[in-house]
């Protein structure tokens, strides 16, 4: 079973809004990590938010993490059309763990 | 910035062929990683390497080999392409603290 798991599946808003992507985890971890992949490309790294850490920011995005309910939060504040792309979260579970991806939320900002 | 290419943005092979698939980065990085993306299943990692020779495998390694013979350099290869590799492959690299991981722009492999 996948350690991430991020939700929604797709979300689709308008130009202005603001989106915000779950991420679910089952084992405790060192970090947890936010990626962007616009179509057909690589994924770039966005933040990443340490277990001791609450909440990060960086630009219009706000990432918080709750280990106690093994979840973190990816929020975009003012989206543009430049936004859409799909967002992954990875969890390191530390030395000897694989990097754990999720399926990805599909974020459409429409203008 | 950290560059990290791939020798092939679109590739097509027929079952049976040897394929490679090669991934080079220019930051030193000591680990380099191979992950298949398959739609709904996100990133699979294949194999990953943390030094020079050194590979270790990951989540799905059946049916794919590796090569890391100098720093900069991660091949992967698919000894007998099947038509369930059909698949985006992608190369990323890393400082050896584990953290930030850094991608190439994938290789869509369609194997007939």
């Amino acid at each position: 079973s996948q350690q991430g798991e991020e939700d929604p599946q797709a979300l689709s808003i308008q130009e202005g809004e603001n989106a915000t992507m779950n991420c679910s985890y089952k084992t405790s971890i060192n970090n947890l990590q936010w990626y962007r992949q616009n179509s057909g490309r690589g994924l770039v790294h966005l933040i990443l938010i340490r277990s001791n850490e609450r909440e990060k920011h960086s630009g219009r995005l706000r990432v918080t993490l709750d280990t106690s309910k093994k979840s973190s939060s990816l929020l975009i504040t003012a989206s543009r059309a430049a936004d859409t792309a799909s967002y992954f979260c990875a969890t390191d579970a530390g030395y000897g763990q694989n990097f754990v991806f999720g399926p990805g939320t599909r974020l459409s900002v429409l203008p | 910035d950290v560059k990290v290419t791939q020798s092939s943005r679109y590739l097509v092979k027929r079952t049976g062929e040897k394929v490679f698939l090669e991934c080079v980065q220019d930051m030193d990085h000591e680990n380099m990683f191979w992950y298949r993306q398959d739609p709904g299943l996100g990133l699979r990692l294949i194999y990953f390497s943390y030094d020079v020779k050194m590979k270790e495998k990951g989540d799905i390694p059946e049916g794919y080999s590796v090569s890391r013979e100098k720093k900069e350099r991660f091949s992967l290869i698919l000894e007998s392409a099947s038509t369930n590799q059909t698949s985006m492959y992608l190369c990323a690299s890393s400082l050896q603290g584990r953290e930030t991981q850094y991608f190439g722009p994938g290789t869509r492999l369609l194997v007939l």
